[in-house]
């Protein structure tokens, strides 16, 4: 079964510090993988997404993610976290079943990350 | 520019009840999707519509039916409404093509069923 895994359910950082939010898949083929946010009473808002080419793909406020095959991962991470990215982050997957509907996605159960001051 | 619009942003319901979510868009996009999410679950496809005219199941279709009214609109509705049913609803509607897409979303619609 395709699935995907967010195996933290919190991730606690102080501010300044680097951040990582980990994300593992099981897909068959080539996936395209997304990260998502969701703030307090919002909708989710994407981050960034890893299509092909470079492994390490850079997005919105500063975040960028890994793509590892071998380790079939696909970790967030920012070099220095603010007090204002603590919210709720959101892997996803679109498997490449070639049906053509690219909104089809398989999320993770989520993770939120905590900046203190 | 609104984006996803949806409404009503909060609504309890009694075990039974019927009720309809709206769920708007302004973007011009052609797929619309329905996804609820529960805690420690993350979000779940209900149903989808890849195109105006067009509605498919996603991964947990039952209790629920939808509308595509037309390119903008896409409702989701509940017949008759079971505690399980007890979730944070949002529409999203999809820009762009495979390598450019990504998902809009809208602020979501907590529901209660007592």
């Amino acid at each position: 079964a395709q699935s995907v895994a967010q195996p933290e359910d919190q991730v606690n950082v102080a501010e300044g510090n680097p951040l990582t939010v980990k994300c593992t898949y099981s897909v068959s083929g080539n996936p395209y993988l997304f990260w998502y946010v969701q703030y307090p009473n919002r909708g989710l808002q994407f981050l960034l997404k890893y299509i092909t080419g470079d492994n390490l793909v850079k997005g919105s406020y500063g975040f960028e993610a890994e793509f590892n095959k071998s380790q079939t991962s696909f970790h967030l991470k920012k070099p220095s976290a603010l007090v204002s990215d603590s919210a709720l982050y959101f892997c996803a997957v679109r498997p490449p079943d070639g049906s053509g509907n690219t909104g089809k996605l398989i999320f993770g159960q989520g993770t939120t990350l905590q900046v203190k001051p | 520019n609104a984006g996803v619009t949806q409404t009503p942003k909060f609504q309890v319901l009694k075990t039974g009840q019927s009720m309809t979510l709206q769920c708007a868009q302004d973007m011009n996009h052609n797929s619309m999707y329905w996804y609820r999410q529960d805690p420690g679950m993350g979000l779940r496809l209900i149903y989808y519509s890849a195109s105006e005219g067009t509605t498919d199941k996603g991964e947990v279709p039952n209790g629920y039916n939808v509308s595509r009214l037309n390119k903008r609109e896409f409702s989701l509705r509940l017949e008759s409404a079971a505690p399980s049913q007890t979730s944070v609803y949002f529409c999203a509607s999809l820009s762009g093509t495979s390598r450019g897409e990504k998902l809009f979303f809208g602020s979501g619609t907590q529901l209660s069923v007592l």
